[in-house]
């Protein structure tokens, strides 16, 4: 059974660099068939899709983030990352890693626990 | 704005069927497949419909979905105090170039 493991600072200060990773056991992000994603969901409020990356590098992200964010692999760690420039209070939330699949549509069969991330100085 | 539209909640007595909406547009729900969530309290969310109206192994079949024009919607038969929840639509908008997520619907078992 695939299990993914969201891990980083819990509380970064405001204008930092919010950084998590997402450790995939049970699986492979080499393989071919899908995507890695990150999404998020502030406290009390619904879901956000923040960007998802194939394990060759390609990336694509949320146009409303996009200038403030880096998603990356590392097959040889077999985990991914989020990287979140420039953070605000308005960027605490729970961060979700999950696996993205494309079947006909998109779709994100497995997801992490979550991590709270808290920014405040 | 929201591009997925949801009711805030909707509430059944168990046993009894509810069903939820997801108002979209063509640039999403029309021309792309659409998945649905459930997310129990304090846990992550959890794929119960993707592609339109196909269910993940292990996804009882009381849980239906369906897609009409730029509409969706999840159907839950047998209620159970168990599916209390927030449920989340979600597909892909082409103009915006972005998964899209709708507004979630909390379910409540009388």
């Amino acid at each position: 059974q695939l299990q993914l493991q969201e891990s980083g600072p819990r509380l970064v200060k405001p204008s930092e660099t919010l950084s998590l990773t997402c450790s995939v056991s049970g699986g492979s992000i080499s393989s071919t068939s899908y995507f890695w994603a990150w999404i998020r969901q502030p406290p009390g409020k619904g879901l956000e899709w923040i960007g998802s990356v194939y394990y060759r590098g390609n990336t694509y992200y949320n146009p409303s983030l996009k200038s403030r964010v880096t998603i990356s692999a590392d097959t040889s760690k077999n985990h991914f990352s989020l990287e979140l420039y420039s953070v605000a209070a308005a960027d605490t939330a729970v961060y979700y890693c999950a696996q993205e699949g494309y079947s006909q549509g998109r779709n994100f069969a497995f997801w992490g626990q979550g991590t709270l991330v808290t920014v405040s100085s | 704005q929201p591009v997925l539209t949801q009711p805030p909640s909707v509430s059944a007595a168990p046993r009894q069927k509810v069903t939820i909406s997801c108002s979209g547009s063509s640039s999403n729900i029309a021309n792309n497949f659409v998945s649905w969530y459930q997310q129990l309290p304090g846990t992550a969310p959890k794929l119960l419909i993707y592609d339109n109206n196909k269910r993940p192994s292990g996804i009882p079949d009381r849980f239906s979905g369906s897609k009409s024009g730029t509409s969706a919607t999840l159907g839950i038969t047998g209620l159970q105090t168990g599916d209390e929840a927030d449920y989340y639509c979600g597909t892909w908008d082409s103009s915006l170039s972005a998964y899209v997520f709708g507004t979630g619907t909390k379910v409540t078992v009388l």
